[in-house]
């Protein structure tokens, strides 16, 4: 099966900031990628497919890259609503499996 | 409004069984891949099961092959996860979610239920 590692675990950061999270998958998963916001209680959102496609109604301050093992999502100027969990996915196979998730708290 | 509404979860023996349910409205069910993803208290996402539109393809995560089944009909716009053989383990919120695939690949998960409880435990 395919490990995907998200590093960092929690990021701590003020709003403003430009916030990148990446995400190592351990074989090649081409560009078969998403990632997705969760906040506490509630269901998980797609924000990204495709490693760098965003989603329908996205903001435009999210954006996504990376092919092959290593992923990045950043966040070019951190909102007060952007705290929240993320995490990647990988869909090369139709095995598919999650990041731990990285925690983007208020500094 | 495209929506997923899951049901059916609650708290259960080891060893005992629970069948969640999904009801779909707001779009063409029967056009879409669907999946279930749970997460157990504290810990990340984990994908669970897929199904292909027409049932004809099913695919699951290696915990839970030989215990779960997922299942769909397409005439009642639902989406169905049988759990057999539970354990402590299986303990999460389970969520269904909508696949879209378009030229033959997938977009990730972009509709998702807001989940139902699952609690094994003696």
């Amino acid at each position: 099966d395919i490990q995907m590692t998200q590093s960092p675990s929690t990021l701590s950061a003020s709003v403003g900031d430009r916030v990148t999270i990446t995400c190592r998958a351990s074989q090649s998963i081409s560009s078969w990628l998403a990632w997705y916001q969760q906040k506490p209680g509630k269901a998980p959102k797609l924000l990204i497919y495709k490693a760098s496609s965003l989603d329908s109604g996205v903001p435009s301050r999210f954006s996504g890259s990376g092919s092959g093992t290593e992923f990045t999502l950043t966040i070019s100027s951190l909102q007060p609503d952007d705290f929240a969990t993320y995490s990647c996915q990988q869909y090369n196979s139709y095995s598919w499996t999650f990041g731990q998730g990285t925690k983007v708290e208020i500094k | 409004e495209v929506q997923l509404v899951e049901s059916g979860g609650g708290l259960v023996q080891p060893g005992g069984s629970l069948r969640l349910s999904c009801a779909a409205s707001g779009f063409t069910f029967s056009s879409y891949w669907m999946s279930w993803v749970r997460q157990a208290p504290g810990k990340g996402l984990e994908w669970v099961a897929n199904i292909k539109q027409d049932g004809s393809e099913k695919y699951y995560v290696d915990s839970v092959k030989g215990r779960f089944t997922i299942s769909r009909d397409n005439a009642k716009n639902s989406l169905y996860l049988q759990m057999n053989s539970l354990r402590a383990e299986d303990t999460a919120v389970y969520y269904c979610a909508r696949v879209p695939r378009r030229a033959s690949i997938f977009h990730g998960m972009d509709v998702w239920g807001q989940g139902t409880t699952v609690t094994v435990s003696s």
